[in-house]
């Protein structure tokens, strides 16, 4: 079975770019999660999306921060202009909330982001 | 809202147990759970638990559950190098999906 993939796996850009994350969920699951990684902060959800609207975006750092999940099967991420505290390793969730329980989020392997 | 938290680091014997340990502290949390991270990887879902159970045991995996102490533990039995990575407890609530991660164990396994 597809796991959540997630592209692109690396991406080093220069400060003031616009960067694009990309999330395809598992089949199946409707709720995705975006997730930030660092040394310092450990892991943070910036949003998390139920049937495809946004639910919980509480987590976004600020403004130049962006989500989207057009459709079931495809969300992304921007950073519009990007800043080297961007730096980070982020990572996409999907899971199952249904009437019977809500089911363990599944990740990605992220994308490593450096801003240079 | 909801605290988990877990030890920074944890070195055991190849072949021994590692035991390891993580407090929250909303007692309306449902689920608990461990994940697994490995260098340059995503999370890897190990195991959950309801609320409502003491313990599970998958393979060489078992879970204990303290709900009174809010402590949960995962205990790896003949502990492989191949078990060497980082560790996140976390929990949620059943009604909702946020789930509050642990900042994560690095498991240290010496052959």
């Amino acid at each position: 079975d597809a796991g959540v993939i997630q592209s692109p796996r690396h991406e080093v850009t220069e400060m003031g770019q616009e960067v694009t994350l990309r999330c395809k969920p598992i089949s199946g699951h409707n709720s995705l999660f975006w997730y930030r990684q660092t040394m310092m902060r450990g892991l943070e959800l910036l949003i998390y999306f139920n049937n495809n609207v946004p639910i919980d975006d509480s987590g976004m750092p600020e403004d130049r921060f962006s989500a989207k999940m057009p459709n079931a099967s495809f969300s992304t991420l921007k950073i519009q202009p990007s800043e080297p505290r961007d730096s980070a390793v982020y990572f996409c969730a999907s899971s199952f909330m249904g009437r019977g329980g809500n089911q363990p989020q599944h990740f990605g392997d992220g994308t490593r982001l450096s801003i240079l | 809202g909801e605290d988990v938290e877990q030890s920074l680091f944890l070195s055991v014997r190849e072949g021994d147990s590692s035991v390891i340990n993580c407090t929250y502290t909303d007692s309306s949390s449902t689920y608990l759970y461990w994940y697994k991270q490995e260098p340059g990887a995503g999370l890897q879902l190990l195991t959950y638990i309801f609320s409502n159970m003491d313990m599970k045991q998958d393979q060489r995996l078992t879970v204990l559950l303290n709900k009174k102490d809010k402590h949960l533990s995962l205990r790896i039995a003949d502990t492989q190098t191949g078990d060497s990575a980082i560790y996140f407890c976390a929990a949620s609530e059943g009604g909702y999906q946020k789930v509050t991660f642990g900042t994560g164990t690095k498991l240290q396994v010496i052959p």
